[in-house]
């Protein structure tokens, strides 16, 4: 049964970079086959896909904040990471990682995190 | 982007109430849609992809209907632990983009 869990940081000061990393266990990133993403969801809000990587390093990121996003993987930890620079309190959400088919482009977010808020504030 | 709009925002329905969501794309995205459910403080259940077909494990009241720009899930009889917010997804061209949610209510 795979499991991806999210850890870093719970709260971070405005202008200074927000963290994250996504350990996956019960398979392995280097196999290959899906895609690792990043979503997000503001308090009471909605849900926003924030970017993938593949296991390649190979990426896509939202453009709403591709200026201030990295997102990278380690295969030889099974994680992958997101680094979002500049933060402001509109960033204050919780944080989720997940798990899509590379294969299969109608494919869902099959598995998630249990999500981390992260909060942005002095 | 795809804009995704879901109506209601919110719905009040009792248990064993039939109970339709609609999600509508500000453009056609041929059958890539997943809906979700969410229940609070906890991430978001597939439900439904590629816009009919039901998740693993998924019970069989819950069914998705829909192409181009306008889809539905429907639960065929609520069930309490249907209460929850559900969210349509689009998977048609990034970036990939969410509904507004539907919360479902006890009346």
């Amino acid at each position: 049964q795979v499991q991806l869990q999210e850890s870093g940081p719970g709260l971070v000061k405005p202008s200074q970079t927000l963290s994250l990393t996504c350990t996956v266990s019960g398979g392995s990133i280097s196999n290959g086959g899906y895609y690792w993403s990043w979503i997000r969801q503001r308090p009471g809000k909605g849900l926003e896909w924030i970017g993938y990587i593949y296991y390649s390093g190979s990426s896509y990121y939202n453009p709403s904040l591709k200026s201030r996003l990295t997102i990278s993987v380690d295969t030889s930890k099974n994680q992958f990471s997101l680094k979002l620079s500049s933060v402001t309190a509109a960033d204050t959400a919780v944080y989720y990682c997940a798990r899509s088919d590379y294969f299969d482009s109608s494919a869902p977010f099959d598995y998630w995190g249990q999500g981390t808020l992260v909060t942005v504030s002095s | 982007d795809i804009q995704l709009t879901q109506s209601p925002s919110f719905l009040s329905a009792s248990v064993g109430d039939r109970v339709t969501i609609t999600c509508r794309a500000s453009q056609g995205i041929s059958s890539y849609l997943a809906w979700y459910q969410q229940k609070p403080g906890k991430a978001p259940k597939v439900l439904i992809y590629a816009a009919s077909t039901l998740q693993s494990g998924v019970p069989l009241r819950f069914s998705g209907s829909g192409s181009g720009t306008e889809f539905t899930l429907t639960i065929s009889s609520l069930q309490p632990e249907d209460f929850a917010t559900y969210y349509c997804q689009q998977l048609n061209s990034y970036p990939l983009t969410f509904g507004g949610g539907t919360k479902v209510e006890i009346k």
